[in-house]
């Protein structure tokens, strides 16, 4: 159980466009999803927060116009990278929670993001 | 503030032989303690948390890791390490809300 999936695994696009990423938690009530980003050979950095039906919230330095999260039912959350510029290329990766419980996550495969 | 250290950019060990990898950690409150391993492209796989109760934690894949409170240290360690143990590390710390601080990673190579 506990199992997270993410939409796409990999995504090229050209610097200026928008793209989106989708977090699901396949079998079970996601009531808390994190978004990191993972830069080569170095560590996750938390993004934001979000809970369903609420805004999220975004760890300082983040742009939330530029990296937009939605977090609309329990099972789904997505990030919308807008604009895209070469150095928002980058590993993405979702985490969800349950419950009261939300330093138990669990975590998505990641997605490569290029922006050419 | 919450703060993870994991001193070693690289462990190196023969396959068979035990390995270590260190961490520590700085906390206000009561730490709960998580260890992560991520292949290549891949996400992060759980392979032990340390909530409460006993100090010697056993998780996947015959990790163990030892909560030490006076130390503030939570190493991982595997008694005969394989090949296929080769891939990054990462130990982590929250107090209970949701943020999770993850440490630099530790990149373990297992030489055959």
């Amino acid at each position: 159980g506990a199992v997270v999936s993410q939409h796409p695994s990999r995504v090229i696009c050209k610097s200026g466009t928008s793209v989106k990423i989708e977090c699901r938690s396949l079998d079970f009530q996601a009531t808390t999803m994190f978004w990191y980003r993972q830069f080569p050979k170095k560590s996750l950095m938390l993004m934001a927060t979000s809970n369903e039906g609420s805004k999220a919230t975004y760890e300082q330095g983040v742009e939330k116009d530029k990296f937009l999260i939605n977090h609309a039912s329990l099972t789904l959350s997505t990030l919308t990278v807008t604009s895209a510029h070469p150095e928002d290329s980058s590993f993405y990766i979702c985490s969800a929670s349950r419950g009261r419980r939300a330093y138990e996550q669990y975590f998505g495969p990641g997605t490569r993001l290029t922006v050419t | 503030a919450q703060s993870v250290a994991q001193p070693e950019d690289q462990v190196n060990v023969a396959e068979g032989n035990p390995l270590t990898v260190k961490c520590t950690y700085s906390v206000s409150g009561n730490p709960y303690l998580f260890w992560y391993v991520q292949y290549p492209n891949r996400g992060l796989q759980f392979l032990l948390k340390y909530i409460t109760g006993d100090n010697l934690v056993k998780g996947s894949y015959g990790f163990e890791a030892e909560f030490n409170k006076s130390q503030t240290s939570f190493h991982l360690k595997k008694p005969s390490a394989l090949v296929s143990d080769s891939a990054l590390y990462f130990c982590a710390v929250n107090t209970g809300g949701f943020k999770t601080i993850f440490g630099a990673g530790t990149r373990l190579f297992v030489k055959a």
